[in-house]
C-alpha cells in the first residue's frame, strides 16, 4: 500500500492558478470516481475540500476544483489567497477495500 | 453542532497496549461509516482503519492489520480504536473522521507516543 504520488511541494502569487497531481494506479485513482482532497493548516485538523474527484462540499469556495484523468487526480487553486497557504493531501479508494492518502504537497502563496 | 471528540492517548511503551475512543455528537452517529486516520510527527495523513455503520464490516492497512482493532457503539455514539503490540512507528496523532462523501468531519486528534 504505497502512497499515492504528490509533488511535495508548490507555490503561486495571490490572483494565479496551482495545480496539484495526484498520480496512483489503476488500482485505485483510475479504477473509481472515489478521489477526495483535504487542506490541512499546521496544527490544526483536515478539512474536506474536494470529493468524488470534482464535487466541493457546502461552504467551500468554488475556486477550488478538482478533476481526473486515467491514474492521475487534479485539484486546481484559482485566485489564490494568502488563506489558501497549508498542505493539501488527495485520498483515493482502492481495490482492497481500504483508503489511501497522498504524501501531501505544502501550497506556498508567495 | 456536529463534532468529533477523541481521547485515551498517552505515552505507552513499545509492545504495550491503548485504547482510543471518538465520541460524536450532533449527528446520527449510527447512519455513518467511520474512520481513524493518522499523522506522525511532521509527516502526512496515513488511513488507518474505517468500519461500517453498523460494526459488521472493517477494514485495516496493512501496517496495522492484526495489531489494531476498530469498533463501535451505537448506543454510545463512540468510535473506539484497540491499540496492541505498539511501535516506535505507531507514534502520532490519531484523529477519527466521519464518512460522508469523503471524510467530511475531524475530531481535534489525540497524541499517541510509543516509547521507552
Amino acid at each position: 500500500q504505497s502512497a499515492l504520488t504528490q509533488p511535495a511541494s508548490v507555490s503561486g502569487s495571490p490572483g494565479q492558478s496551482i495545480t496539484i497531481s495526484c498520480t496512483g494506479t489503476s488500482s485505485d485513482v483510475g479504477g473509481y470516481n472515489y478521489v477526495s482532497w483535504y487542506q490541512q493548516h499546521p496544527g490544526k485538523a483536515p478539512k474536506l475540500m474536494i470529493y468524488d474527484v470534482s464535487n466541493r462540499p457546502s461552504g467551500v469556495s468554488n475556486r477550488f476544483s478538482g478533476s481526473k484523468s486515467g491514474n492521475t487526480a487534479s485539484l486546481t487553486i484559482s485566485g489564490l489567497q494568502a488563506e489558501d497557504e497549508a498542505d493539501y493531501y488527495c485520498s483515493s479508494y482502492t481495490s482492497s477495500s481500504t483508503l489511501l492518502f497522498g504524501g501531501g504537497t505544502k501550497l506556498t502563496v508567495l | 453542532e456536529v463534532q468529533l471528540v477523541e481521547s485515551g492517548g498517552g505515552l505507552v511503551q513499545p509492545g504495550g497496549s491503548l485504547r482510543l475512543s471518538c465520541a460524536a455528537s450532533g449527528f446520527t452517529f449510527s447512519s455513518y461509516w467511520m474512520h481513524w486516520v493518522r499523522q506522525a510527527p511532521g509527516k502526512g495523513l496515513v488511513w488507518v482503519s474505517r468500519i461500517n455503520s453498523d460494526g459488521s464490516s472493517t477494514s485495516y492497512a496493512d501496517s496495522v492489520k492484526g495489531r489494531f482493532t476498530i469498533s463501535r457503539d451505537n448506543a454510545k455514539n463512540t468510535l473506539y480504536l484497540q491499540m496492541n503490540s505498539l511501535r516506535a512507528e505507531d507514534t502520532a496523532v490519531y484523529y477519527c473522521a466521519r464518512d460522508r462523501d469523503g471524510m467530511d468531519v475531524w475530531g481535534q486528534g489525540t497524541t499517541v507516543t510509543v516509547s521507552s
